[in-house]
């Protein structure tokens, strides 16, 4: 099983939709993180969390909110879907290891919006 | 702010070439250093890391070395094959990883039989 879980793993949504992404992680790691691809763009943070109750902005929040229900998981909303959102999304945990960080993927999902 | 950047791609190379990906950073602090592959329709694997200067990363027959005096983590591979073909990105991680990974925009790596 993976360690960290996206679902779904494709979805077709119409403008104007609400729509949630799940993530779920059994790495038991506090720090989670939701990014987005496009071609060109590399990988983009929209929000992330430190813990329960802490959640931050990234680079490219707005249109997005996120929720962190537990310590292993963390989903990503569109509150009203747009066709620019149509990405590619990846969620992530990280962890301290002495003086080093190291980062872990989830499979991704990809949106599209019509 | 941190950046990264590398080389843009298509990157295309004929099969047991010499591979070199360029990527320099900016950082505020001491960063860790990745790279990243994703093979088509898959997500992110990490491919190697490097947290100190100096320090090679290596896997998969790829390397990269940490070269803090000119801010660079160049991947290199002696000799590429066509299952390398994928989408390489590097990344860094600073300050405990409190504003998550950096990512460069991804170099696309075609090797033709």
């Amino acid at each position: 099983d993976a360690d960290v879980t996206q679902t779904p793993r494709n979805r077709i949504t119409k403008t104007g939709k609400r729509i949630m992404l799940e993530c779920s992680q059994t790495k038991g790691h506090d720090r989670m993180y939701w990014y987005r691809q496009d071609p060109g763009l590399g990988l983009r943070l929209i929000y992330y969390s430190f813990d329960v109750k802490d959640i931050n902005k990234g680079e490219i929040s707005d249109g997005y909110s996120v929720s962190r229900q537990a310590q292993a998981k963390f989903s990503l909303s569109l509150e009203s879907a747009i066709p620019n959102q149509t990405a590619l999304y990846f969620c992530a945990t990280s962890v301290n290891r002495g003086s080093m960080t190291e980062a872990f993927f989830g499979q991704g999902t990809r949106l599209t919006v019509v | 702010g941190n950046s990264v950047t590398q080389m843009e791609g298509p990157v295309t190379l004929s099969e047991e070439a010499f591979l070199t990906i360029n990527c320099t950073y900016t950082a505020t602090g001491y960063p860790s250093l990745f790279w990243y592959v994703q093979y088509p329709g898959e997500g992110l694997q990490l491919l190697l890391k490097a947290t100190k200067a100096d320090d090679k990363g290596s896997n998969k027959g790829f390397e990269a070395t940490y070269r803090k005096e000119t801010t660079s983590f160049h991947l290199e591979k002696g000799s590429v094959q066509v299952s390398d073909s994928a989408v390489y990105f590097c990344a860094l991680i600073t300050g405990g990883g409190a504003d998550g990974l950096t990512f460069g925009k991804g170099t696309h790596l075609i090797i033709q039989p």
